[in-house]
């Protein structure tokens, strides 16, 4: 099973639709979340962290579900510059590296 | 953020060929940088870890022999790629943690063998 699994879509949404996609981790010990977006060809740039309790950045609300092991993330109000790929990724617990998912792509519609 | 450079952004050689990527940190000394691949529709797999001053550390499955990575000051890691094949092929990014939790990443380096 891979450490970090996400489902890789493609999301097709229409501009001001919400979209939401989850991910899945295997090691119960990972101790922190990130999401980080991903343009055609170019390299990741951190989109949020993912907090305990939830946490919101402007349009993008990110979840996490301990016992469940899994996080989310969701965009309000889709604009199309908000499509590209969105990568979830672990710290691993034991040596403190990143694991990254395969990501999740959405591509938003005029 | 932090500013992670890397050079070249793409490179198309002959199988056989050596092939050096270069890193640096602009703004902040890295002691440690990471080395990524990525093929396409798939995941950042972690290549190795450069440590400055000392051996890097591979992750299972990289050939250290193949890519030889040096981290020569708290700025710089190299990855050189030896005697590059047609499966080598692939994006190559580095990143620098300026000691937070958040890695900052270079543009990448899109390697082609021919």
């Amino acid at each position: 099973r891979k450490e970090v699994e996400q489902d890789p879509g493609p999301f097709n949404v229409p501009e001001g639709a919400t979209v939401a996609f989850n991910c899945t981790y295997s090691n119960s010990a990972s101790q922190s979340f990130f999401w980080y977006r991903q343009d055609c060809r170019k390299e990741p740039k951190l989109l949020m962290s993912v907090y305990s309790s939830g946490n919101e950045d402007g349009r993008f609300t990110a979840q996490l579900n301990r016992a469940s092991q899994y996080i989310s993330l969701l965009i309000r109000d889709s604009k199309l510059s908000d499509s590209a790929t969105y990568l979830c990724v672990v710290i691993r617990s034991d040596d403190y590296k990143l694991s990254f998912g395969a990501g999740t792509t959405v591509t938003v519609r005029a | 953020g932090a500013v992670v450079s890397q050079h070249p952004s793409r490179v198309i050689c002959k199988s056989g060929t050596s092939v050096k990527i270069e890193c640096r940190s602009l703004d902040f000394q890295a002691t440690t940088m990471f080395w990524y691949r990525q093929f396409p529709k798939q995941s950042l797999m972690l290549m190795a870890t450069s440590n400055e001053g000392s051996k890097a550390t591979y992750e299972q499955g990289v050939e250290k022999d193949k890519f030889l990575i040096n981290h020569a000051s708290l700025t710089l890691s190299t990855l050189t790629v030896t005697s590059a094949h047609p499966e080598d092929s692939s994006f190559y990014i580095c990143s620098a943690r300026p000691g937070s939790d958040e890695q900052f990443f270079g543009p990448g380096t899109r390697l082609t063998v021919l």
